[in-house]
């Protein structure tokens, strides 16, 4: 069955450094581009980045930008976030999501990992 | 960016009822419009892709209808298990973006 479980949320101060992973197992990883979303504390859904397929193609919110980078290994099944000059406003619960095969939203999510920036 | 606008932020409504959720575009976005359910402390759930697809598993009490920039909602006899929050997603452009959330709470 289709899993992401993310992992490395933590407790930062501001103006330090995260990286977060999303493990994917169940399907073929390298065929499915995978997101990031937060979500933070009582707040919405705010989608953060994307990287497609091969890794090359990958965006990024404004709100993240210059500071975040995805990144993934499809020959570990794996996508990161590495998360730069943290802000208090980054808390948030972090989502990795899969894109479905056949359409444009979000068809697996994980179960999220929390991360805190605060001094 | 394109913003997406959700309408009402909550609502109290009671099993059984008929439920109905908008979210508008602020530019066209053809049909990429989704629809999503939340639980309180999981990971969201998709309900609706392309504006009226059915995921696979979702009971047919839900529906979506639009295109272009008005899209609607609807949960057709409320149950149980539909309490939560809602949220519309566009998926036109490389950013995509999130409508704020419709609360749906027990009256």
């Amino acid at each position: 069955q289709v899993q992401l479980v993310e992992s490395g949320g933590g407790v930062v101060q501001p103006g330090r450094s995260l990286r977060l992973s999303c493990a994917a197992s169940g399907f073929t990883f390298s065929n499915y581009g995978i997101h990031w979303v937060r979500q933070a504390p009582g707040k919405g859904l705010q989608w953060v980045a994307v990287s497609w397929t091969d890794g090359s193609t990958r965006y990024y919110a404004d709100s993240v930008k210059g500071r975040f980078i995805v990144s993934r290994d499809n020959s570990k099944n794996t996508l990161y976030l590495q998360m730069d000059l943290l802000r208090a406003d980054d808390t948030a619960v972090y989502y990795c999501a899969r894109v479905g095969g056949n359409f444009l939203a979000f068809d697996f999510w994980g179960q999220g990992t929390l991360v805190t920036v605060s001094s | 960016d394109i913003q997406v606008t959700q309408s009402p932020s909550s609502l109290s409504a009671s099993v059984g009822d008929r439920v109905t959720i908008t979210c508008r575009a602020s530019q066209s976005i053809s049909t990429f419009l989704n629809w999503y359910h939340q639980e309180p402390g999981k990971a969201p759930k998709l309900l609706i892709y392309s504006a009226s697809t059915l995921q696979s598993g979702v009971p047919s009490r839900f529906s979506g209808t639009g295109s272009g920039t008005d899209f609607t909602l609807t949960i057709s006899g409320l149950q149980p298990e539909d309490f939560g929050t809602y949220y519309c997603q566009q998926s036109s452009t490389t950013l995509w973006t999130f409508g704020q959330g419709t609360k749906v709470e027990v009256k």
